[in-house]
């Protein structure tokens, strides 16, 4: 158990819908990383956010924003979305900004839009 | 941007060793980590290498060489366990911001 946790496990939705996943990052940790994991592929960077502050911007598609609240925990929103969603979603936390060496991983949510 | 490389799949059976590479091009390099995934799991962190030379850690070691932009990680007394994906990542620093970026992956399977 890393002890970052990451709500709903999993989500089944319809394409053109929107949701929001969930992620509570470890005790202490102020960085907060979201990855999206397609079949077969490496772990996409979407975006990081440091003590509420956006910090770093990969991959991120328009349809998916995120925020980082007071208590650090950190939501991710996916609208308009497409059957190519479907994927993992991983969060991740570290303690430092740049988190140079070790990233704890929250268990995921499978997303499967249909 | 930042790139990886490494094999897509390693077989080997118990009790051998095997060394999984991972090649990279990046700028800004801020050294190299390994990652562990089972099968539907939750990536769990292996290593991390900032300076060249070797790291050992338990029955897994990890090398680096930043004048090749190469590393591996290297696994000994292979157990049934370790079958696994296992992504090498490099973080690259980009306007103040450090960007991670994870290889593909390598598929390890283990054959008793």
């Amino acid at each position: 158990d890393s002890g970052v946790t990451q709500t709903p496990k999993h989500l089944i939705t319809a394409t053109g819908q929107r949701v929001t996943l969930r992620c509570s990052p470890r005790s202490g940790d102020l960085s907060v990383y979201w990855y999206q994991q397609s079949l077969d592929q490496g772990l996409q960077f979407l975006i990081q956010y440091y003590n509420g502050e956006e910090r770093a911007k990969g991959n991120i598609l328009e349809r998916f924003s995120a925020q980082q609240f007071p208590d650090l925990h950190s939501e991710l929103n996916l609208s308009s979305l497409e059957l190519g969603d479907s994927a993992l979603y991983f969060c991740a936390s570290s303690p430092s900004l740049a988190g140079l060496d070790e990233q704890f991983f929250g268990p995921g949510t499978r997303l499967t839009v249909l | 941007g930042q790139s990886l490389e490494q094999p897509s799949e390693v077989t080997a059976v118990e009790g051998a060793i095997v060394q999984i590479n991972c090649t990279y091009q990046t700028s800004g390099f801020y050294g190299l980590s390994w990652y562990q995934q089972h099968d539907g799991g939750a990536p769990t962190f292996l290593s991390y290498n900032a300076l060249d030379g070797l790291e050992e850690t338990g029955r897994f070691s990890s090398f680096l060489s930043r004048s090749d932009s190469y590393g591996y990680l290297l696994l000994q007394e292979l157990q049934m366990k370790d079958s696994a994906s296992y992504f090498c990542a490099v973080r690259a620093a980009s306007g103040g911001s450090y960007i991670p970026t994870f290889g593909r992956g390598t598929s390890l399977i283990v054959h008793p």
